[in-house]
Formats: structure tokens, sequence, C-alpha cells
């Protein structure tokens, strides 16, 4: 089964630029998407097909990938930005798949 | 304004049947591209997708669940019901039913609701 590797944990220090990386086997193939999930709180989408930012999502959030990688970019980053994260891919051939998750701790 | 909201029970012994109702508004799932997912998180771990039904009656299900599972809808009602036979201590998640349309990400949320087995 497709499988999608984060990193467990980012630390990064207020005002800094925090990087999260989704690995997969050809990831690049497929849409990527992610998620920001808040103690206690649903998910929530913040970037999707790879790049998109969904209305009401500040800028600072951005996404990019190559071949095997997906990478989510939090820009200035700020304590509220304080959480789990979640990539997710899909294809035709591999429905909705999650990674494996990163807390984010800002310093 | 798109809302989703889970409900069921919050303790379910082991072997019994799991039913799981999300009422949503904002949205109508007799329109086309419209989806609706089950997505459940265990306790401290990772999102698992469950299963999609689409506006078009199409059903989809996570091959590893795929034969405890069964979703439905009723659309007059803006209902999509989740099914799942022979719960198991392993099954405590909170569950999460989601919109989607036509792209593959989960738009919208419901808040989720915590179900235990437990005997």
């Amino acid at each position: 089964s497709y499988e999608l590797t984060q990193p467990p944990s980012v630390s990064v220090s207020p005002g800094q630029t925090a990087s999260i990386t989704c690995s997969g086997d050809k990831l690049g193939d497929k849409y990527a998407s992610w998620y920001q999930q808040k103690p206690g709180q649903s998910p929530v989408l913040v970037i999707y097909q790879d790049t998109k930012r969904p209305s009401g999502i500040p800028e600072r959030f951005s996404g990019s990938y190559s071949e095997n990688t997906a990478t989510l970019t939090i820009s200035g980053t700020q304590a509220i930005d304080e959480a789990d994260y979640y990539c997710q891919a899909w294809d035709s051939s591999t429905p909705y798949v999650f990674g494996t998750g990163t807390k984010v701790t800002v310093l | 304004q798109v809302t989703l909201k889970e409900s069921g029970p919050a303790l379910v012994k082991p072997t019994q049947t799991l039913t799981l109702t999300c009422t949503f508004s904002g949205f109508s799932l007799s329109t086309n591209e419209m989806r609706v997912s089950w997505i459940r998180q265990p306790p401290g771990k990772a999102l698992e997708w469950l299963a999609r039904i689409d506006w078009d009656d199409d059903k989809f299900y996570s091959t590893s669940l795929k034969t405890r599972l069964t979703i439905s809808k009723d659309t007059s009602k803006n209902q999509v019901v989740l099914t799942m036979t022979n719960m198991d201590p392993v099954d405590t998640a909170t569950y999460y039913c989601a919109r989607m349309s036509a792209a593959p990400e989960f738009q919208h949320w419901g808040q989720g609701t915590l179900v235990t087995v437990s005997s």
C-alpha cells in the first residue's frame, strides 16, 4: 500500500520559516494537499492541488513539490501556527492516503 | 455556509456494528460533483480515510476495511450514514465526515465524534 512519510516534529522560532516535507514514491505525479490540526479541533485544509491556497488561508502558507516530495512552507511563522500538519495524496490508483503527521512547535 | 456534524454512539462493544450519521447543510449531495467522505483518527495517531459517496451514488471504500464498511445517503435529509461491522478496540477513534467536490481534497470537515470500543 502507498505510504507518505513526514518528520515527526519541526521546531521554528517566531518569524522564521518552517518547512515540512512529505515523501512518497512518485508523489509529484499525484495531487497533494495539506491540513492543519490544532489540539482538540478538526483538520483545516491549508494547501490543495500541490500549491493552491484556499480562501481565508494566510499567504505565509505555501506548497511546492518535486518528484518524490511535497513541501509545506510557513513563512514568518506565528505562535498561532503551532499545530499538527498532515499531507494527503490522491490519484486514480491511490485513493486518499494521509501522511504520518508533523508537530510544529513555535519556540 | 457549509457545515457538517457527525452523530452516533460514544461507546460500542466489541463485535457490535457502529452506525454513524453525518448531517450537513450549505450544499446538496444531489448536485453534480458533490461528495462526502468519512475519515477517522485514533487518539494521538494519523488520519485514515474510510469511505466516500458521490452525488450519483457511486461508493468507494478503503481497501483494508472494505468488507466491514457500508456508506449510504439520504439526499432529502441531507445525511450520509456509515456503518462499520465487527467493531474492535483498535477502531477506537474520532470519526469525521468531510465534504469534497470534484477535486481530491477534503474542503470542509465536521467537528468529529469520538467512538470508544470497549466491553
